[in-house]
């Protein structure tokens, strides 16, 4: 069964900390994205790459960084956490020329 | 940018009932797609719709993509309680762009 992996569900953090957020498939898939989910304001994305060593700012990059070493991990940094950052964080992947999207379960991040 | 407009927010209907979900757009996509989404869960892709006035048949489910592929159309006929979860569309201005999603309907079935 063909899977993207988010490595934790649910992570608590500090103000100031900085987080990491990691996403693997195992699918082989060249492009990779992280989005954002809120209530009321749905999924908005913060960055995506391409394929490995690439990324793209979404619509709402400040405050994050993104780093794609191998093709298969993604992973969504919080230089400095901070409490409007409290949020659903989704990544998902998709092979090149293909139309879906496959997400992982999501992290809800809660920043106190 | 938001650039999907779906609407209604929220639907409350009951078990056998028929409902419509709406997807409007002033661009013009590539493609549209359809995800359901559960709590604690991640969006699931239901169907991509890519040719004007196209319709796709899921079991209870009917999809249409607008003449103009500006907009678009869910329809679940004699809804059932597993219809319940959070439906999302999603556009694709151009090939290979991320996806833009819009803020969802949530759809509760009551029996």
């Amino acid at each position: 069964d063909v899977k993207v992996t988010q490595s934790s569900r649910y992570l608590v953090k500090r103000t100031g900390e900085k987080v990491f957020l990691e996403c693997v498939q195992d699918m082989d898939h060249e492009n990779m994205f992280w989005y954002r989910q809120d209530p009321g304001l749905g999924l908005r994305l913060i960055y995506f790459s391409y394929d490995v060593k690439m990324k793209e700012k979404g619509d709402i990059p400040e405050g994050y960084s993104v780093s794609r070493e191998k093709k298969e991990r993604f992973s969504l940094i919080l230089e400095s956490a901070s409490t409007n950052q409290t949020s659903m964080y989704l990544c998902a992947s998709r092979r090149i020329g293909a139309y879906g999207y496959t997400f992982g379960s999501g992290t809800r991040l809660t920043v106190v | 940018t938001q650039l999907l407009e779906q609407s209604p927010q929220f639907l409350s209907i009951q078990e056998g009932e028929n409902l419509t979900v709406y997807c409007n757009s002033s661009s013009v996509f590539s493609s549209l797609q359809w995800y359901r989404q559960e709590p604690g869960e991640g969006p699931v892709l239901l169907v991509t719709v890519v040719t004007g006035g196209e319709v796709k048949k899921l079991k209870r489910l009917t999809f249409q993509f607008g003449d103009a592929r500006k907009d678009s159309s869910l329809h679940i006929t004699a809804a059932q309680p597993g219809d319940t979860g959070l439906y999302l569309c999603a556009g694709e201005l151009n090939s290979g762009y991320a996806l833009n999603f819009g803020k969802g309907t949530s759809l509760l079935v009551t029996p």
